[in-house]
Order: C-alpha cells, then structure tokens, then sequence
C-alpha cells in the first residue's frame, strides 16, 4: 500500500481483556517499529524488528507485551490482561532500510481500557 | 527519564507571525536531530532533519538553529500559516541507532 495501515483505529477493551493490534508496513520496507504515544506526550519506543527478526525489545513495559512480525511484513503487537496504564495511541512505523531514519508513521490505535 | 526536553507546551500565534519551539538534550551521543509534526488522528511525519556538523538547515519557511555547546536545537516556523497548526516533536537518535527518543511535544496554533 501507499502507507503504513494499522488496524483497529480504535479499541475499547475491559481491564483484564487481550488485545491484538495490526501493523500493515510499506510493501518491501526491511524495518518496523512500534512506539506508544500517552496522551499529550511524545512517542516511546516499545520495539523492533528487522524482517521477521526481533532485534530490540527493550522498550516492552511490561511481560504483558509481545509483539511478532512472522514473516517479515505484518506486524501484531499483542497486549495480555490489559491495565488503565495501557491506554494509548500505539503507533507503528516502516523504513526501507534497517538504520534508515526516514521512518513513516501509521495514524495509529488508540487502545483505552476501561 | 526523558533524554530531551522541549518548551514550549503550547504556543499561540497570528498568521504571518514566528513560531519557535525549543529542545534541550544531554546525551552528547546524539548526532541526529529531526523534527516530527503531528496532526489530530494522525500519525508524526517528517519535518525537517539535522547532524550536529552544520548549525543551521533551512527547508522552505522551516529552520533549524543547532548549537551543541549549548546541547540545544530549536525549530523555526516562518510566515506561520493556519495550516501549520499542529502538534511538533523534536527527536535525538545515534547514528548506530535506529531508535528516537522524543520531546513531549509543542501544539502551535496560528490565529488567522
């Protein structure tokens, strides 16, 4: 596709619900990222991937996070027993080359826990 | 702990007018500078991008002043226009890393 899609824009999920959030990145991009934005802050970094390799994790809050990118492209990032502190905008980001600052951004999902 | 620091909060000013955001690091291992804008619902997009060898980058009516004694950058928006008001992040990474660290934010709305 022209950008990065991520699916859904929006999740309301129970406390103590898992969630699934989607990463579709740039067709052919090498790197994917994903960052949590709280409200009114800038984004943090939670994780990343080379093709299918995850080669940095140490953004990941808490074991409650887990993200995989099985084959390459798509990316899940997977919240288990969701807590309050969990709500934000998740977003991912794609770049072509691995070290390539020029990162694109998807519009995100904004994940509140109720 | 937030490695980079950005004032101010918000800003409001008239269209025609100067918007300037400021950012403060201290992790002199930092040599890439970018500036990220952000609309509502949106994801951030690339601005405008600095290295710590030149002092000055100008892309159109944006401007980036970088001084490193100081270890401070700082953006300029010139001819501010109402379609420039949006949420602005300055950044910091190595250049061994591919990850950002962000400020948190400048909402910058310019009154017609």
């Amino acid at each position: 596709g022209a950008g990065v899609s991520q699916s859904p824009r929006y999740k309301v999920a129970k406390r103590g619900q898992d969630v699934a959030l989607r990463c579709d990145p740039i067709s052919g991009h090498v790197s994917l990222f994903w960052y949590q934005q709280a409200l009114g802050q800038g984004p943090e970094f939670l994780t990343y991937f080379q093709n299918e390799a995850q080669l940095d994790k140490s953004g990941l809050p808490s074991d409650r996070f887990f993200a995989e990118r099985p084959e390459g492209s798509v990316s899940t990032l997977k919240i288990q027993r969701t807590q309050q502190e969990d709500s934000a905008v998740y977003l991912c980001a794609s770049s072509l080359r691995a070290a390539d600052y020029g990162y694109t951004f998807g519009s995100g999902t904004r994940l509140t826990v109720v | 702990q937030q490695q980079v620091k950005q004032s101010p909060q918000s800003l409001i000013v008239q269209k025609g007018g100067i918007s300037i955001i400021n950012c403060a690091y201290e992790n002199t291992a930092f040599d890439y500078f970018p500036w990220y804008q952000q609309f509502p619902g949106k994801g951030p997009a690339l601005l405008i991008a600095i290295r710590p060898d030149v002092s000055e980058k100008k892309e159109g009516r944006f401007t980036i002043s970088f001084n490193k004694s100081a270890k401070q950058f700082s953006l300029h928006i010139m001819d501010s226009q109402p379609g420039d008001s949006a949420t602005y992040f300055c950044a910091a990474s190595t250049h061994n890393d591919y990850k950002l660290s962000f400020g948190a934010g400048t909402t910058v709305t310019v009154r017609a």
